[in-house]
């Protein structure tokens, strides 16, 4: 079945460091990516998107490249702030199930 | 602008209670779902509907039924509750493939 890796957290960084959060899928055919976000004691939010091999999706100073030949989408930010400070899960919807699939989620640590 | 409303945000059941939660839409979805969320395991889907009338199982559907009578509600319903079912549960809605979140319920099972 369809299914989503994230590696593990924390992430704890100083701000203006550089982000990298790795996340890889398994699924049939050709699902669209997604990050959100979750700040603590909310709901998630949409951070970014791509629908297709190579699209990038962008937002806020975050960027994710889908890579159909990995199967991967990592999440990467040139800067942290401490603002940034929150959970990310990466997830994929498969059009043949019409499953909506998360990962465990990596919390993001930034310190000023 | 309410979105996605979800009722209660907060329960304490006995084990064996049943309960159901509330989840409410105003943006005229077709797809909603229902997930956990518990540390180290991030979001399960436990059940989900393509529409009205319809209603599919998830990843980890065994101890719950839901239902799907109207477009804008999505119930998640606990027959017989247990500690294993402590958890945050999310429901979210959507029209194409973003999903938009509620605030999240967050049920003890004592």
């Amino acid at each position: 079945g369809d299914s989503v890796t994230q590696m593990e957290g924390p992430v704890t960084l100083s701000e203006e460091a550089c982000l990298t959060i790795n996340c890889t899928y398994t699924a049939t055919g050709y699902p669209s990516l997604f990050w959100y976000v979750q700040y603590p004691g909310e709901g998630l939010q949409l951070l970014l998107k791509a629908t297709k091999a190579d699209d990038k999706g962008s937002n806020k100073g975050f960027e994710a490249t889908y890579r159909k030949e990995t199967t991967s989408f990592h999440l990467e930010k040139g800067s942290v702030q401490v603002s940034d400070s929150a959970v990310y899960f990466c997830a994929l919807f498969d059009y043949n199930t019409d499953k909506l699939i998360f990962g465990t989620g990596t919390r993001l640590q930034v310190f000023p | 602008n309410a979105g996605v409303t979800q009722t209660p945000k907060f329960r304490v059941l006995k084990t064996g209670q049943s309960m159901t939660l509330l989840c409410a839409q105003d943006m005229n979805h077709e797809y909603m779902y229902w997930y956990r969320q518990d540390p180290g395991m991030g979001l399960r889907l436990i059940h989900y509907s393509v529409g009205e009338g319809t209603t599919a199982k998830g990843e980890v559907p065994d101890g719950y039924n839901v239902s799907r009578l109207k477009k804008q509600n999505f119930l998640l319903g606990l027959e017989s509750a247990a500690p294993s079912q402590t958890s945050v549960y999310f429901c979210a809605s959507s029209l194409s493939t973003e999903a938009f979140f509620g605030q999240g319920t967050r049920l003890t099972v004592v």
